[in-house]
């Protein structure tokens, strides 16, 4: 059973560029959350997402930044015209639908931008 | 305002010595607390978790404490293992929320 997939692994931009990053949840999971993590800090919560919906993105910054969870595919987290301060990894974790809390990480997206 | 933070950034160890990373959480609204373990250019991985109705848990060489009446978590790792550096993160959340609060970690370094 393979753990939560990301990918890429990283990924160079150029400021103004879009970077897109993506996440496979486990198998069976339908629970779908995105963290930022900046250098020597803790995970920071952006979204959390179900199949076709949002269900809470009060930590992903108003402007440039969408993600979905389509009903097929894997879930895209999109930042449009990055600036340097996007820099940072971007993590991805997922959960079963009856979870206790228990979330499952992928192995992250690093973002560097130029 | 609502934080999870740990009192320590690095916590430098014997192999062999008993480990212990402390936790401070804010928010007494918190009911499900989780360890986890992060490598360097890895995601966190999960250890432990701790549910607020319990105030200790232990699992293969970890143990978890709860202390409600102070807001405080600990970690306990048993001989400690050069395999068990890494940094350390306590995270929680709430009853009806699913997202996870973390705090800033800790780094445990063991040397041999």
């Amino acid at each position: 059973n393979a753990g939560v997939m990301q990918n890429p692994r990283h990924l160079v931009r150029r400021r103004g560029q879009e970077a897109r990053l993506r996440c496979s949840p486990m198998k069976g999971h339908s629970h779908v959350y995105w963290y930022r993590q900046l250098p020597e800090e803790g995970l920071k919560f952006m979204v959390y997402l179900q199949k076709e919906n949002i269900i809470d993105e009060s930590g992903m910054p108003k402007e440039r930044f969408s993600a979905e969870f389509p009903k097929e595919g894997p879930s895209i987290l999109r930042i449009q015209q990055v600036v340097r301060g996007d820099s940072a990894a971007y993590f991805c974790a997922s959960s079963p639908p009856a979870s206790h809390g228990e979330q499952f990480f992928g192995p992250g997206t690093r973002l560097t931008v130029l | 305002g609502e934080s999870v933070g740990l009192h320590l950034p690095t916590l430098s160890v014997q192999e062999g010595d008993n480990s212990i990373i402390n936790c401070a959480y804010s928010n007494s609204a918190s009911d499900y607390f989780i360890w986890y373990k992060q490598e360097s250019g890895k995601g966190p991985q999960f250890i432990i978790d701790i549910r607020s109705n319990m105030d200790k848990r232990q699992g293969q060489r970890v143990t978890v404490l709860l202390n409600k009446t102070v807001k405080h978590l600990s970690l306990q790792i048993a001989a400690t293992q050069p395999g068990d550096s890494a940094v350390y993160f306590c995270a929680e959340n709430k009853s009806g929320y699913s997202t996870l609060t973390f705090g800033k970690g800790t780094m445990l370094l063991v040397s041999p």
